[in-house]
């Protein structure tokens, strides 16, 4: 089925360690987007990347970098995990066109982090 | 900035009835969406409504309706004879003319039988 596929859907890391989420799209999409979910203050913007080859900081970019392999992959990574970065994150992506401004998001599953 | 405002952080229904939930934002862009997401315990987010700021008309999707108040800039979400499916968080956003979707910080709705 047509979507946004993310990995892992869980993990849990030791402060300090690195990881990469994965995530893909193949709705032919233009915009990809991170966010984390925390109790209590909704989603917040991560990184985002409006089209191939380029990426853009978010509201809350400290501590996480993002590549953007080709149209279908949007990756984040956690350089050096820490405790504040546990959180559950989204991949989202969105068609962007003459009407971009109608199209909400489609949405990955999730991953629930866990930093100890 | 932009600025979405969600004031209830937890709201209930009985089962059949009817629940509103509330949503304000902040812009000074004309042209904009608003959108509401609801995300049950499975953690997915799923679309429910969306609302263009030109349309004078408010928008419907079966049970669930919006009431857009553009000069107030509020956007509330009604949901008529509610299910118990439809207990979730449910989460008002709004997407800016640079393509990024700012999100309230969420209601929680439960549904009781």
């Amino acid at each position: 089925n047509a979507g946004v596929t993310q990995t892992p859907k869980f993990q849990v890391l030791k402060t300090g360690q690195s990881m990469t989420l994965q995530c893909a799209q193949d709705m032919n999409h233009n915009s990809m987007y991170w966010y984390r979910q925390d109790p209590g203050m909704g989603l917040r913007l991560i990184y985002y990347s409006a089209s191939e080859g380029t990426t853009d900081k978010g509201e809350v970019p400290n501590g996480y970098n993002v590549s953007r392999l080709n149209k279908r992959e949007f990756s984040l990574r956690l350089e050096s995990a820490a405790p504040s970065q546990t959180s559950v994150y989204f991949c989202a992506s969105s068609a962007v066109d003459s009407d971009r401004l109608k199209h909400g998001y489609t949405f990955g599953s999730g991953t629930r982090l866990t930093v100890v | 900035a932009q600025t979405v405002t969600q004031s209830q952080p937890e709201m209930s229904v009985q089962e059949a009835e009817t629940v509103t939930l509330s949503c304000t934002y902040d812009t000074s862009e004309s042209d904009y969406y608003l959108f509401w997401y609801k995300q049950p315990p499975s953690r997915q987010m799923i679309l429910v409504i969306r609302q263009e700021a030109y349309k004078q008309q408010n928008a419907t999707e079966n049970r669930f309706s919006v009431n857009f108040q553009k000069a107030a800039k509020s956007f509330s979400l009604k949901i008529s004879d509610s299910q118990l499916g439809d207990a979730a968080m449910y989460f008002c956003a709004y997407r800016t003319s640079y393509d990024k979707v700012i999100f309230g910080p969420g209601t929680s709705l439960s549904v009781i039988p």
